[in-house]
C-alpha cells in the first residue's frame, strides 16, 4: 500500500512557540491531504483538508491563524502550529486518499507543550 | 444523531474467540466503508475496505456491510493479543476521492491470553 510519512515524530517545546509537522506522500502523489487532532483515548477529529496549490479548508471551530497548513507540493504539506499552547497538546496526525479512495494514514505527531 | 455511531468499549474477550465489531450511520449517501486499526500512539492503519453492500473477507477480518439497515461490522476469527488495539470504522459519500471520510470514536479491543 501507499506509504505517508510524517515528521517529526514527537516534538516537545514551549509555550508562545510555533511548531511545523510535515506530511509526505512517498510513492504517490496527493492532490488533498487531511490533518486530524486526536486527544487520549478519543477519535481523529478532521481538522482540515490540504489542497495542493489553494488555500486549506478548515472544520468548523478549528482557528485558521492558528493552524496554518501549506500544500506546496503534490507530496508535501505541513501545518504549523503557531504560539502554541499546553491545550495544543495532542496526537497530530495527516492522511492522503489512495487510488481506490481508501486513506493512508501518516504515523503521528506527538506535540508537548509545556 | 451523530453520523457514525460506535461503542467505545472497552471490549475483552478471550484469545482465540470471534471479535464483533459494528457501527450504524444515518447518511445514506455512503457508499465506502472502511475499518482501520490503531495500536496505541500510532497512526491508523487500513484493514479493510468495502464499497456499497456486502462481504469482503481477508484472512482473519471479515467486513459486512448492510445498507439497508445502515449498519456494518467487522469480524475477527481466531482472536489473538495482537489484535489488541482500537478498531475505527470509517465511512465516506465518495462523490470524488477527495471527499472527506467520517470516522467513528473507536472500539478499544483486549484480547486476553
Amino acid at each position: 500500500g501507499a506509504v505517508v510519512s510524517q515528521h517529526p515524530s514527537r516534538v516537545i517545546c514551549k509555550s508562545g512557540t510555533s511548531v511545523k509537522i510535515e506530511c509526505r506522500s512517498l510513492d504517490f502523489q496527493a492532490t488533498t491531504m487531511f490533518w486530524y487532532r486526536q486527544f487520549p483515548k478519543q477519535s481523529l477529529m478532521l481538522m482540515a483538508t490540504s489542497n495542493e496549490g489553494s488555500k486549506a479548508t478548515y472544520e468548523q471551530g478549528v482557528e485558521k491563524d492558528k493552524f496554518l497548513i501549506n500544500h506546496a507540493s503534490l507530496t508535501l504539506s505541513t501545518l504549523t502550529v503557531t504560539s502554541a499552547h499546553p491545550e495544543d497538546s495532542s496526537f497530530y496526525i495527516c492522511s492522503a486518499p489512495g487510488l481506490g479512495y481508501e486513506q493512508f494514514f501518516g504515523p503521528g505527531t506527538r506535540l508537548t507543550v509545556l | 444523531q451523530k453520523e457514525v455511531e460506535q461503542d467505545p468499549g472497552p471490549l475483552s474477550v478471550p484469545e482465540g474467540a470471534i471479535v464483533s465489531l459494528n457501527c450504524t450511520y444515518s447518511n445514506s449517501a455512503f457508499q465506502y466503508f472502511m475499518w482501520y486499526r490503531q495500536y496505541s500512539r500510532k497512526g491508523p492503519e487500513l484493514l479493510m475496505y468495502t464499497y456499497s453492500s456486502g462481504n469482503k473477507e481477508d484472512g482473519r477480518f471479515t467486513a459486512q456491510v448492510d445498507k439497508s439497515s445502515k449498519y456494518i461490522s467487522l469480524f475477527i476469527r481466531d482472536s489473538q493479543p495482537s489484535d489488541s488495539a482500537t478498531y475505527l470504522c470509517a465511512m465516506s459519500a465518495l462523490r470524488n476521492r477527495d471527499d472527506k471520510i467520517i470516522f467513528g470514536k473507536g472500539t478499544r479491543l483486549h484480547i486476553l491470553p
